[in-house]
């Protein structure tokens, strides 16, 4: 089972400011590895997908790029509807999430 | 637009069963994998199972390994999962998922979910 590990748990960030999540897999994923953006009471919803697609609707200030097993989300002069919990998700074994990691106003 | 809606959530005692459906629209149902994923109270996501367009691939999460079973019926679009010897940590809320006609697919769409409560 590959395990997926966030970082950090809580982020704090000002509306405007640039966000930066990290995600590392406990063996190779390739590119097969995706963002996801979930708020209380919605379903989870797709942001990027090969480690730095962005799905379709997504805004241009969300950004993923990959090293190896350490993978990264950016997120660009922040929104208030950008903050909610991101989940950082390996496809390249079945699946498996990271414990994710909630993004907060500061 | 695509479509998943869950059903068959609802109150069980330790050690019993529930059956969880979904039923999609909206795209080639047959085409696609489909997965669940659950979320416990004040947790996160957790990858339950998936299955493939055509059944010949199964897979299920450790922790639900021997109890759960997924399962498919593309004649009527529709998703399931068999869930016994039921634990108080299998309490969550329940959501299908889309994945695509590849197996190494991400979640694309999702249900709102069905919540299931494991609770003497």
């Amino acid at each position: 089972e590959i395990v997926m590990t966030q970082s950090p748990a809580t982020l704090s960030v000002s509306p405007g400011e640039r966000a930066t999540l990290s995600c590392r897999a406990s063996q190779s994923v390739g590119s097969n590895l995706a963002w996801y953006q979930h708020k209380p009471g919605q379903a989870p919803r797709l942001l990027i997908f090969g480690a730095s697609s962005r799905a379709p609707g997504i805004p241009a200030r969300f950004s993923g790029s990959a090293s190896g097993t350490e993978f990264t989300l950016s997120i660009s002069s922040l929104q208030s509807e950008d903050f909610a919990v991101y989940y950082c998700q390996q496809y390249n074994n079945w699946h498996s999430f990271g414990q994710g990691t909630k993004l907060e106003i500061k | 637009e695509v479509q998943l809606v869950e059903s068959g959530g609802g109150l069980v005692q330790p050690g019993g069963s529930l059956r969880l459906s979904c039923e999609a629209s909206g795209f080639r149902f047959d085409n696609y994998a489909m997965y669940w994923v659950r979320q416990a109270p004040g947790k996160g996501l957790e990858w339950v199972s998936g299955i493939t367009w055509n059944g010949n691939r199964i897979g299920y999460a450790d922790s639900v390994k021997g109890r759960f079973t997924i399962s498919r019926d593309n004649a009527k679009n529709s998703l399931h999962l068999e869930m016994n010897s039921l634990r108080p940590e299998d309490m969550a809320l329940y959501f299908c998922a889309k994945g695509g006609e590849m197996l190494y697919a991400p979640l694309a769409s999702w249900g709102q979910g069905t919540l299931v409560t494991v609770s003497s």
